[in-house]
């Protein structure tokens, strides 16, 4: 079967801080894709980043950095010297074909970045 | 360019009722999903479809029901709503599987 499991419900820092959202996955599949999407107080859901199975290259994207570690399956987001507008919740999810190759998601971290 | 757009935003429904939530898209992808988000739950699929046509179930389908008679519209049904199908419903497409997705704004739907 395949898991996600976003561990922290809620987060809460003060603009500046660097915050670390965990995402540990379950799969057996050895192909599979992890992403993370961010949904703002509007709603709507947006794409971040997809990484796959074979490239556990760390990957920064401005003061987004993400840590892909397949050893203890997990796919972690640091955002560095966070900002009021990063307030949103996170998700994290897992595709492969074990699921049909549909997408799973963690039940999502809520991340309030005070002023 | 739209994206994907999902008519309408927000619905209130007596218990019983039926009702389709409709999911367009511009961007000719094949694959389209239905999710619904509760609290603490993060986004469950319901159903989903790999083409014009064709449909398949999800994790959370019972009591809903689905079509794609056109490869830019998808439309979820409820056919008797039950207060336990209050959430926010979600519709997003791929261009194909494991590549990222794009979601519309999300129905409120409230069953009283």
């Amino acid at each position: 079967a395949q898991k996600v499991t976003q561990a922290q419900t809620e987060i809460s820092v003060v603009e500046k801080e660097d915050v670390t959202l965990d995402c540990v996955y379950e799969t057996r599949d050895t192909t599979y894709y992890l992403f993370w999407y961010k949904q703002p107080p509007s709603g709507e859901l947006v794409f971040l980043i997809r990484r796959n199975s074979f490239d556990e290259q760390n990957e920064i994207s401005g003061r987004y950095s993400w840590n892909f570690q397949k050893s203890t399956s997990s796919f972690n987001f640091t955002i560095t010297a966070s900002q009021v507008v990063d307030s949103a919740v996170y998700f994290c999810a897992l595709s492969g074909p074990t699921g049909g190759f549909k997408t799973i998601f963690g039940a999502g971290t809520r991340l309030f970045v005070k002023a | 360019n739209a994206g994907v757009t999902q008519t309408p935003k927000f619905r209130v429904l007596k218990t019983g009722q039926s009702m389709t939530l409709l999911c367009a898209q511009d961007m000719n992808h094949e694959y389209m999903y239905w999710y619904r988000q509760d609290p603490g739950m993060g986004l469950r699929l319901i159903h989903y479809s790999v083409g014009e046509g064709t449909t398949a179930k999800g994790e959370v389908p019972d009591g809903y029901n689905v079509s794609r008679l056109k490869k830019q519209n998808f439309l979820l049904g409820l056919e008797s709503a039950a207060p336990s199908q209050t959430s926010v419903y979600f519709c997003a497409s791929t261009t194909a599987k494991n590549t990222e997705a794009f979601f519309g704004q999300g129905t409120r739907l409230t069953v009283v």
